[in-house]
């Protein structure tokens, strides 16, 4: 089946640990987004890579770096600097094409205590 | 700038009653648009979209969407509600700028009654 995978689905973590949340897809798509959503709001842009080996801000991306060396992957890393990591993180990739619609996997629950 | 407007922040009906979930967009020009639903803890599911081909849209599930120029809305619709509808709904737009990201809606909650 096609789509897309995150792993894992719920994390724990201590104040000032550095984690890293994986996102993989098959759908052949270039185009690979990162969201933050918060209870009772909608969906935050963290950070986006239109091609492997290039990737841009969004417009929440402090605290966050990404990287994207495979075509499949796009993983995402929570630094200590993020100062309310406690967030349900979506990864997303998009078509090629219009009306460039996006597909997105489960999504990570992230607890910091 | 793009935008999506959902009028209601709740929408409650009993099973087996029709769903309506209202969304308004503003534009300069005909927009694509989207409908996604989340259920609780679970990703994004893509409903319908619509690229102007059509302004009925059809979607999974038995929803459908009308865009309408006049009324800059796209509204999403369901004959009959199903205990498994019960889900946020978000109506989307694309952003044009070069990042293509989603700009959501503030969501609706469609609580079914039995």
């Amino acid at each position: 089946d096609g789509g897309i995978t995150q792993s894992p689905k719920y994390l724990f973590r201590k104040e000032g640990q550095n984690v890293t949340l994986s996102c993989e897809q098959n759908l052949n798509h270039d185009a690979m987004y990162w969201y933050r959503q918060d209870p009772g709001q909608g969906l935050r842009l963290i950070y986006y890579s239109q091609i492997v080996n290039d990737f841009q801000k969004g417009d929440i991306a402090e605290g966050y770096s990404v990287s994207r060396e495979k075509k499949e992957s796009f993983p995402l890393t929570v630094t200590s600097a993020q100062k309310n990591p406690t967030a349900f993180y979506l990864c997303a990739s998009r078509t090629g094409f219009p009306p460039y619609e996006q597909y997105f996997g489960p999504g990570t629950r992230l607890t910091v205590t | 700038a793009q935008s999506v407007t959902q009028l209601d922040s709740h929408v409650s009906v009993s099973e087996g009653t029709p769903v309506l979930l209202r969304c308004n967009y503003s534009s300069s020009y005909s927009p694509s648009l989207f409908w996604y639903v989340q259920h609780p803890n679970k990703g994004l599911q893509l409903l319908l979209k619509y690229t102007s081909a059509a302004t009925l849209v059809k979607g999974i599930n038995g929803f459908e969407a009308e865009f309408k120029k006049s009324e800059t809305s796209f509204h999403l619709t369901k004959p009959s509600a199903h205990m498994s509808d019960a889900a946020e709904y978000f109506c989307v737009v694309p952003g044009m700028d070069s990042s293509y990201k989603l700009i959501f809606g503030s969501g609706t909650r469609l609580l079914v009654r039995p």
